[in-house]
């Protein structure tokens, strides 16, 4: 089926581990973010890429390090993980910034960082 | 395993009765809002969005409501459903940047 993928489902780390969270898409979205969602807060933006090659930070990027080589990968890298990045960190992706309507969300990971 | 928070504001309705779940949102120049619904383990998926130029806007058993004048936004759900029980959010769009609210719990009582 199409859509967002996202791996893995479910991760412990230490503190001072790194991690990279998958996240692949087959719709031929330009498109790409990655956002962490916390309790009773929404959804906060952590970088996003606009095409292969483009990424920006988003509105909590400290900590975080992304790349887009493809246009159907997203990679989210967690340089030395924190207690404080233990989240569900959830990958989207749109045809455009401007099609809104067309943001898929792909199923989440959720991280705990001890 | 619940992905949404555990200190989110609940609501309790009946099946087959209407559901109303509301969302103040904080910028009047906000020109796009969206309602998602985000099911236990899930990613938020679309239900229904409206542009800041229209009031209202249906689909199937949902309404979106939008007061400018409070900055308020609100879905209704007619004749819920089990399979409705889920945290509830809204967003509101900028120019390209996004918004969410962190959502409400609808519980869906047999």
């Amino acid at each position: 089926n199409a859509g967002v993928t996202q791996t893995p489902k479910f991760q412990v780390l230490k503190t001072g581990q790194s991690m990279t969270l998958q996240c692949a898409q087959d719709m031929n979205h330009e498109y790409m973010s990655w956002y962490r969602q916390d309790p009773g807060m929404g959804l906060r933006l952590i970088h996003y890429s606009v095409g292969a090659g483009i990424t920006d930070q988003g509105e909590v990027p400290n900590g975080y390090n992304v790349s887009r080589s493809t246009t159907e990968d997203f990679p989210l890298r967690l340089l030395s993980a924190a207690p404080s990045q233990t989240s569900v960190y959830f990958c989207a992706s749109s045809y455009s910034l401007d099609r809104v309507d067309g943001y898929t969300f792909g199923s989440g990971t959720r991280l705990t960082v001890v | 395993g619940e992905s949404v928070g555990l200190h989110l504001p609940t609501l309790s309705v009946q099946e087959g009765d209407n559901s109303i779940i509301n969302c103040a949102y904080s910028n009047s120049a906000s020109d796009y809002f969206i309602w998602y619904k985000q099911e236990s383990g899930k990613g938020p998926q679309f239900i229904i969005d409206i542009r800041s130029n229209m009031d209202k806007r249906q689909g199937q058993r949902v309404t979106v409501l939008l007061n400018k004048t409070v900055k308020h936004l609100s879905l209704q759900i007619a004749a819920t459903q089990p399979g409705d029980s889920a945290v509830y959010f809204c967003a509101e769009i900028y120019g390209q940047n996004f918004v969410f609210g962190p959502g409400t719990r609808l519980s869906v009582l047999p």
